[in-house]
């Protein structure tokens, strides 16, 4: 059975602070997935990761596929309020099957 | 571009009773993976759909069904609801496979209510 074990759970940092989130796993990924879901609405695709070292950077946040495909970090600088939600990783197989297996999600609070 | 799209948005059920949902996914998006969310779980995998074929199911009991139809839209079906059935059930269009890092594109969601 896939896991993946999303780290911290729960963050409360303030404005302007820098923070990591992990997502491992003993298993093996094709891709791996972060989202991030606001309170009564569906997660919302940050960006998609597919070749092992891979790195990429969208603003201010930094997404890391590592080397071996089992783990992956998000990393948020200068944190804003409005980066305040809960954060998903989620990986896939290879196959071309459309599952996708979810960590249980790091929830964080930027104040002001 | 439309989003997916997630009718009720919001349900009230007695144990016992049966219900279903509607998604319809994004324009020319032939995939439909449903969700089910909630706090002790997280989000696990039901059941996708691709060209009304079901290809991929989760483990859950029998009670949980789905079906597709020719426009691609979706519904699913949750039999003699029980308490524990108490979730957000979200729906998620893609264009591609996701271990090739299509990624999904989500509905807001349904959330339903056994009491």
């Amino acid at each position: 059975t896939q896991l993946l074990e999303q780290s911290p759970q729960f963050l409360s940092i303030q404005e302007g602070e820098n923070l990591t989130v992990y997502c491992n796993s003993s298993s093996v990924f094709s891709s791996l997935q972060w989202y991030r879901q606001e309170p009564g609405e569906g997660p919302v695709l940050l960006v998609t990761v597919v070749t092992g070292g891979e790195v990429k950077k969208l603003k201010r946040l930094t997404f890391q596929f590592g080397d071996a495909r089992k783990d992956s970090s998000l990393h948020i600088t200068a944190a804003q309020p409005g980066d305040t939600g809960l954060y998903l990783c989620a990986g896939a197989s290879s196959g071309g099957y459309n599952k996708l297996i979810f960590g249980a999600g790091t929830r964080l609070a930027v104040h002001p | 571009k439309a989003g997916v799209t997630q009718t009720p948005r919001y349900l009230i059920k007695t144990r016992g009773q049966q219900v279903t949902l509607s998604c319809s996914p994004i324009s020319g998006h032939r995939s439909v993976s449903w969700y089910q969310q909630t706090p002790g779980q997280g989000l696990q995998f039901l059941f996708e759909y691709f060209s009304e074929t079901q290809r991929n199911k989760g483990n859950f009991p029998g009670r949980f069904s789905g079906r597709q139809f020719s426009n691609s839209r979706s519904e699913m079906n949750v039999s003699t609801l029980e308490l524990g059935d108490s979730a957000l059930y979200l729906c998620a269009s893609s264009l591609g496979a996701q271990g090739a890092g299509y990624g999904y594109t989500f509905g807001s969601g349904t959330r339903l209510t056994v009491v």
